[in-house]
């Protein structure tokens, strides 16, 4: 199983849908969690952490479900801009000093 | 500085020639990654360093590929013997311990 595995997608939505993605892990130590965003060319950025209660940041909830080990990303209302590659980050080690990225889920929003 | 900065931000260099890369991280980050992302893919693992640990080869390609920080600060990759499979974005983070990563802009790698 690979440390961090995502869907690649291309998830393909018309604006002002809600789309999910999920991102598995395969260690149950780990303790940080986040998602990031990387547009075409550009250096990936952080979107959000993901804490054990969940998170909202306007359009975008974040979800943690650590029995099933798996992070979600929810973007409601999509807009044409948040057509990018989100990719899942975990602490892979348990010991909160090795991040480690998984290969990204990519959305195209479409008018 | 204000962010991880990478040089150069682009290199085309021929086949078999040696190249260097360099980043340097946010001051004071114990943490620094390298990745390497060919067009169209994911980031792929390469090096992990954090403080004065040994570093963490284990996404290194082949032996031609080589990573030191010196001083617990800047970085740089070494790539021998350039082949044409190695042309892709190498792009470089660092952070603290748990929290949140920061990249450099990269560098764009053309083997010709």
């Amino acid at each position: 199983r690979k440390e961090v595995e995502q869907d690649p997608g291309p998830f393909n939505v018309p604006e002002g849908a809600t789309v999910a993605f999920n991102c598995t892990y395969s260690n149950s130590a780990s303790q940080s969690f986040f998602w990031y965003r990387q547009d075409c060319r550009k250096e990936p950025k952080l979107l959000m952490s993901v804490y054990s209660s969940g998170n909202e940041d306007g359009r975008f909830t974040a979800q943690l479900n650590r029995a099933s080990q798996y992070i979600s990303l929810l973007i409601r209302d999509s807009k044409l801009s948040d057509s990018a590659t989100y990719l899942c980050v975990v602490d892979y080690t348990g010991t909160a000093s090795k991040l480690t990225f998984g290969t990204g889920t990519r959305l195209q929003v479409t008018l | 500085g204000a962010g991880v900065s990478q040089s150069p931000s682009n290199k085309v260099t021929e086949k078999g020639k040696d190249v260097e890369l360099r980043c340097d991280p946010i001051s004071g980050h114990t943490a620094l990654y390298w990745y390497r992302q060919s067009l169209g893919q994911g980031l792929e693992f390469l090096i992990y360093f954090q403080g004065n640990s040994a570093p963490d080869k284990s996404g290194l390609p082949s032996d031609r590929f080589s990573a030191e920080r010196t001083g617990g600060s800047v970085s740089t990759l070494t790539i021998q013997r350039t082949q044409q499979e190695d042309s892709a974005v190498y792009l470089c983070a660092s952070s603290l311990r748990e929290e949140e990563a920061f990249f450099g802009q990269g560098t764009r790698l053309t083997v010709v």
